[in-house]
């Protein structure tokens, strides 16, 4: 079981809709980060969120951390061929002091 | 500044052989993780050092280790591969305060044949 749980695991859309990525735990975090990952190369970094309740712009990408700090979620809005990836979110859990954990990942194709 | 270096990109061993990775983190940054990612697994955290220290740990066997030098460079050590050991092994720096923000390197492409 993974402590973070990543849905939906599979999305494949049209370009120009929207979609929502969503990151759930029992286990409370000091912080979510959440990551892009292309074939063949490493995470890289998009945002971190800190503090419950925090929501983060970035262009057409809105990410929020709950109010308990127990999960997060990405919107992104008009997605473009070229959001095509593996979104990863990753925490520090409170009780395993400084591990980075992982969700499952997300593969988002978006077509054109 | 570079970001963080992986060496080499790709390998290809065979079954009981050992290999060394490398991982050259970015400058001033004191930590380094490591992680194994496979299809089935996702992102799994090997171990994390930091001053030349393990200061943390995954739950992988004992053939797994590392090492970091003074210069913060580290070294991840695979002994008596098994095809099961075939992954994308990533490196993560920070800068070493706990839960900063983690960069990662490309990553090297292990295959076990």
């Amino acid at each position: 079981t993974q402590l973070l749980e990543q849905s939906p695991q599979f999305l494949s859309i049209q370009e120009g809709e929207n979609l929502t990525v969503y990151c759930n735990s029992s286990s409370v975090f000091s912080s979510l980060q959440w990551y892009r990952q292309e074939p063949g190369e490493g995470p890289v970094l998009l945002v971190t969120v800190v503090t419950g309740g925090e929501v983060k712009k970035l262009k057409r990408l809105t990410f929020q951390f709950g109010d308990a700090r127990k999960d997060s979620s990405l919107h992104i809005t008009a997605a473009q061929p070229g959001d095509t990836g593996l979104y990863l979110c990753a925490g520090y859990p409170m009780e395993y002091g400084n591990k980075l954990v992982f969700g499952a990942g997300t593969i988002l194709r978006v077509k054109s | 500044k570079a970001g963080v270096t992986q060496t080499p990109r790709y390998l290809i061993k065979t079954r009981g052989q050992q290999v060394t990775l490398s991982c050259s983190p970015i400058s001033g940054h004191r930590s380094v993780s490591w992680y194994q990612q496979t299809p089935g697994q996702g992102l799994q955290f090997l171990f994390e050092y930091f001053s030349e220290t393990q200061r943390n740990k995954g739950n992988f066997p004992g053939r797994f280790s590392g090492r970091q030098f003074s210069n913060s460079r580290s070294e991840m050590n695979v002994s008596t591969l098994e095809l099961g050991d075939s992954a994308l092994y990533l490196c993560a720096s920070t800068p070493g305060d706990e839960n900063t923000e983690a960069f990662f390197g490309q990553g090297t492409r292990l295959t076990v044949v």
